[in-house]
Protein backbone atom coordinates (compact mmCIF):
# COMPACT_ATOMS: atom_id res chain seq x y z
CA UNK A 1 0.00 0.00 0.00
CA UNK A 2 2.56 2.97 -1.14
CA UNK A 3 0.25 6.15 -0.97
CA UNK A 4 2.27 9.26 -1.77
CA UNK A 5 6.08 7.86 -3.09
CA UNK A 6 8.53 10.86 -3.49
CA UNK A 7 11.95 10.83 -5.04
CA UNK A 8 14.43 10.94 -4.58
CA UNK A 9 14.64 11.03 -0.80
CA UNK A 10 17.70 13.07 -0.30
CA UNK A 11 19.81 14.97 -2.67
CA UNK A 12 23.19 17.58 -2.62
CA UNK A 13 23.07 20.36 -5.49
CA UNK A 14 25.27 23.44 -6.15
CA UNK A 15 23.94 26.52 -6.85
CA UNK A 16 22.66 27.05 -10.14
CA UNK A 17 21.91 23.36 -10.83
CA UNK A 18 18.30 22.06 -12.00
CA UNK A 19 17.03 19.31 -10.86
CA UNK A 20 12.82 17.33 -10.75
CA UNK A 21 11.61 16.17 -7.71
CA UNK A 22 9.33 13.25 -8.38
CA UNK A 23 6.02 12.36 -6.61
CA UNK A 24 3.52 9.87 -7.68
CA UNK A 25 0.46 8.75 -5.88
CA UNK A 26 -1.62 5.73 -5.95
CA UNK A 27 -4.95 6.55 -4.78
CA UNK A 28 -6.34 7.64 -7.73
CA UNK A 29 -6.36 11.42 -5.88
CA UNK A 30 -7.75 14.31 -7.72
CA UNK A 31 -5.88 16.49 -5.97
CA UNK A 32 -2.29 17.19 -5.60
CA UNK A 33 0.25 19.34 -3.79
CA UNK A 34 4.37 20.22 -3.31
CA UNK A 35 5.56 21.78 0.19
CA UNK A 36 8.56 23.16 1.84
CA UNK A 37 9.28 22.30 5.52
CA UNK A 38 11.71 24.88 7.14
CA UNK A 39 12.39 24.43 10.72
CA UNK A 40 9.88 26.54 12.82
CA UNK A 41 8.43 27.09 9.88
CA UNK A 42 5.35 24.52 9.38
CA UNK A 43 4.87 23.87 5.97
CA UNK A 44 4.02 26.24 3.34
CA UNK A 45 2.35 25.60 -0.08
CA UNK A 46 4.56 26.11 -3.07
CA UNK A 47 2.07 24.69 -5.61
CA UNK A 48 -0.78 22.56 -6.23
CA UNK A 49 -3.28 21.20 -8.85
CA UNK A 50 -6.23 20.68 -8.06
CA UNK A 51 -6.96 18.45 -10.80
CA UNK A 52 -5.45 16.59 -13.68
CA UNK A 53 -4.47 19.33 -16.56
CA UNK A 54 -4.43 22.35 -14.21
CA UNK A 55 -1.97 23.96 -11.44
CA UNK A 56 -2.32 26.80 -9.71
CA UNK A 57 0.34 28.87 -7.47
CA UNK A 58 0.46 28.58 -3.49
CA UNK A 59 2.37 30.75 -0.70
CA UNK A 60 5.90 30.65 -1.94
CA UNK A 61 6.07 29.47 -5.89
CA UNK A 62 8.99 31.98 -6.89
CA UNK A 63 12.05 29.91 -8.21
CA UNK A 64 9.58 26.17 -8.59
CA UNK A 65 7.64 25.32 -11.37
CA UNK A 66 5.19 22.03 -11.46
CA UNK A 67 4.13 19.44 -14.18
CA UNK A 68 0.96 17.86 -13.25
CA UNK A 69 1.87 14.87 -15.80
CA UNK A 70 -0.93 12.66 -15.41
CA UNK A 71 -3.73 11.46 -12.22
CA UNK A 72 -0.94 10.11 -10.61
CA UNK A 73 2.27 12.25 -10.83
CA UNK A 74 2.87 15.37 -9.90
CA UNK A 75 6.77 16.84 -9.96
CA UNK A 76 8.15 19.60 -8.80
CA UNK A 77 11.40 21.27 -10.77
CA UNK A 78 14.25 23.98 -9.58
CA UNK A 79 15.75 25.41 -12.70
CA UNK A 80 18.84 27.15 -11.01
CA UNK A 81 18.87 25.98 -7.19
CA UNK A 82 19.65 28.89 -4.51
CA UNK A 83 20.97 28.00 -1.09
CA UNK A 84 17.93 29.74 0.61
CA UNK A 85 15.94 26.50 -1.23
CA UNK A 86 17.63 23.79 1.10
CA UNK A 87 14.89 22.11 3.29
CA UNK A 88 12.45 19.30 3.31
CA UNK A 89 9.86 19.17 0.37
CA UNK A 90 6.74 16.99 1.21
CA UNK A 91 4.36 15.73 -1.62
CA UNK A 92 0.14 15.25 -0.58
CA UNK A 93 -2.10 14.21 -2.48
CA UNK A 94 -6.16 14.52 -1.40
CA UNK A 95 -9.56 12.96 -3.20
CA UNK A 96 -11.26 16.45 -3.64
CA UNK A 97 -9.59 19.64 -2.72
CA UNK A 98 -10.69 21.12 0.68
CA UNK A 99 -13.08 22.41 2.02
CA UNK A 100 -15.12 20.65 -0.28
CA UNK A 101 -14.78 17.85 0.96
CA UNK A 102 -13.53 16.28 4.62
CA UNK A 103 -10.88 13.93 2.79
CA UNK A 104 -7.73 14.99 3.92
CA UNK A 105 -3.98 15.61 2.32
CA UNK A 106 -1.98 12.06 2.64
CA UNK A 107 1.78 13.20 2.82
CA UNK A 108 4.73 11.03 1.12
CA UNK A 109 7.81 10.83 3.13
CA UNK A 110 9.76 13.79 1.81
CA UNK A 111 12.58 14.58 0.11
CA UNK A 112 15.61 15.97 1.95
CA UNK A 113 17.80 18.86 -0.60
CA UNK A 114 20.67 20.73 0.52
CA UNK A 115 22.05 23.66 -2.15
CA UNK A 116 25.82 24.29 -1.73
CA UNK B 1 -3.30 36.14 5.22
CA UNK B 2 -4.36 33.45 7.52
CA UNK B 3 -2.50 32.63 10.68
CA UNK B 4 -1.86 29.22 12.63
CA UNK B 5 0.13 29.14 15.94
CA UNK B 6 1.33 26.61 18.35
CA UNK B 7 3.61 26.45 21.20
CA UNK B 8 6.84 25.24 19.57
CA UNK B 9 7.78 22.45 22.68
CA UNK B 10 5.75 20.30 25.27
CA UNK B 11 7.37 17.96 27.71
CA UNK B 12 5.43 15.32 29.68
CA UNK B 13 5.75 11.99 32.04
CA UNK B 14 4.73 8.80 30.61
CA UNK B 15 1.54 7.81 31.41
CA UNK B 16 0.55 11.34 31.79
CA UNK B 17 -2.25 12.93 29.42
CA UNK B 18 -0.87 15.62 27.04
CA UNK B 19 -2.54 18.79 25.27
CA UNK B 20 -1.39 20.56 22.49
CA UNK B 21 -3.00 23.74 22.03
CA UNK B 22 -3.33 25.63 18.35
CA UNK B 23 -5.04 28.97 17.81
CA UNK B 24 -6.01 30.09 14.29
CA UNK B 25 -7.07 33.37 12.66
CA UNK B 26 -9.57 32.43 9.89
CA UNK B 27 -12.97 32.38 11.03
CA UNK B 28 -14.33 30.84 7.43
CA UNK B 29 -12.41 28.14 9.17
CA UNK B 30 -14.46 24.36 7.56
CA UNK B 31 -12.02 21.86 8.49
CA UNK B 32 -9.09 21.81 11.66
CA UNK B 33 -6.62 18.46 11.12
CA UNK B 34 -4.00 17.45 13.82
CA UNK B 35 -0.76 15.82 11.64
CA UNK B 36 1.93 13.82 13.69
CA UNK B 37 5.44 13.93 11.89
CA UNK B 38 7.88 11.26 13.39
CA UNK B 39 11.60 12.24 12.84
CA UNK B 40 12.81 11.39 9.18
CA UNK B 41 9.08 10.60 7.93
CA UNK B 42 6.02 12.63 6.38
CA UNK B 43 3.24 13.90 8.08
CA UNK B 44 0.50 11.38 9.28
CA UNK B 45 -3.26 12.47 9.90
CA UNK B 46 -4.34 12.10 13.44
CA UNK B 47 -7.68 13.22 13.22
CA UNK B 48 -9.72 16.14 11.85
CA UNK B 49 -12.88 18.11 13.32
CA UNK B 50 -15.40 19.95 11.16
CA UNK B 51 -16.22 23.46 12.34
CA UNK B 52 -19.98 22.35 13.73
CA UNK B 53 -18.79 20.03 15.92
CA UNK B 54 -17.00 21.16 19.75
CA UNK B 55 -15.38 17.51 20.45
CA UNK B 56 -14.13 14.43 18.89
CA UNK B 57 -12.70 11.55 20.42
CA UNK B 58 -10.98 8.66 18.64
CA UNK B 59 -9.73 6.20 21.14
CA UNK B 60 -6.86 7.86 23.15
CA UNK B 61 -7.70 11.35 21.29
CA UNK B 62 -10.13 14.00 22.10
CA UNK B 63 -10.27 17.14 20.09
CA UNK B 64 -11.92 20.55 21.26
CA UNK B 65 -12.82 23.36 19.36
CA UNK B 66 -13.46 26.66 20.50
CA UNK B 67 -14.95 28.28 17.23
CA UNK B 68 -15.92 31.58 19.13
CA UNK B 69 -12.58 31.31 20.64
CA UNK B 70 -10.53 30.08 17.76
CA UNK B 71 -8.40 27.35 19.43
CA UNK B 72 -8.22 24.22 19.25
CA UNK B 73 -6.27 21.34 21.35
CA UNK B 74 -5.39 17.90 21.42
CA UNK B 75 -5.45 15.72 24.44
CA UNK B 76 -3.18 12.29 24.45
CA UNK B 77 -4.48 10.02 26.99
CA UNK B 78 -1.91 7.95 28.90
CA UNK B 79 1.06 9.59 27.15
CA UNK B 80 3.54 7.10 25.71
CA UNK B 81 7.06 7.27 24.43
CA UNK B 82 6.08 6.33 21.22
CA UNK B 83 4.10 9.73 21.23
CA UNK B 84 7.18 11.77 21.19
CA UNK B 85 6.65 13.56 17.47
CA UNK B 86 6.05 17.15 16.29
CA UNK B 87 1.90 17.40 15.98
CA UNK B 88 0.46 20.07 13.39
CA UNK B 89 -2.62 21.85 13.47
CA UNK B 90 -3.70 22.83 10.23
CA UNK B 91 -6.78 24.39 9.16
CA UNK B 92 -9.03 24.74 5.74
CA UNK B 93 -11.40 27.50 5.05
CA UNK B 94 -13.06 29.15 2.41
CA UNK B 95 -10.55 31.56 2.24
CA UNK B 96 -8.18 29.35 0.93
CA UNK B 97 -10.38 26.80 -0.97
CA UNK B 98 -7.59 24.57 -1.84
CA UNK B 99 -4.85 24.30 0.80
CA UNK B 100 -3.73 23.91 4.02
CA UNK B 101 -2.35 26.39 6.70
CA UNK B 102 -0.13 24.75 8.99
CA UNK B 103 0.99 25.95 12.21
CA UNK B 104 5.42 25.85 13.15
CA UNK B 105 4.38 22.35 14.87
CA UNK B 106 4.54 21.62 18.48
CA UNK B 107 7.73 19.30 19.95
CA UNK B 108 6.38 16.85 22.52
CA UNK B 109 8.56 14.69 24.15
CA UNK B 110 7.74 12.00 26.71
CA UNK B 111 9.78 11.36 29.24
CA UNK B 112 10.12 8.37 31.05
Amino acid sequence: NAGVTQTPKFQVLKTGQSMTLQCAQDMNHNSMYWYRQDPGMGLRLIYYSASEGTTDKGEVPNGYNVSRLNKREFSLRLESAAPSQTSVYFCASSEAPAPYSNQPQHFGDGTRLSIL
Amino acid sequence: GEDVEQSLFLSVREGDSSVINCTYTDSSSTYLYWYKQEPGAGLQLLTYIFSNMDMKQDQRLTVLLNKKDKHLSLRIADTQTGDSAIYFCAESGLGSARQLTFGSGTQLTVLP
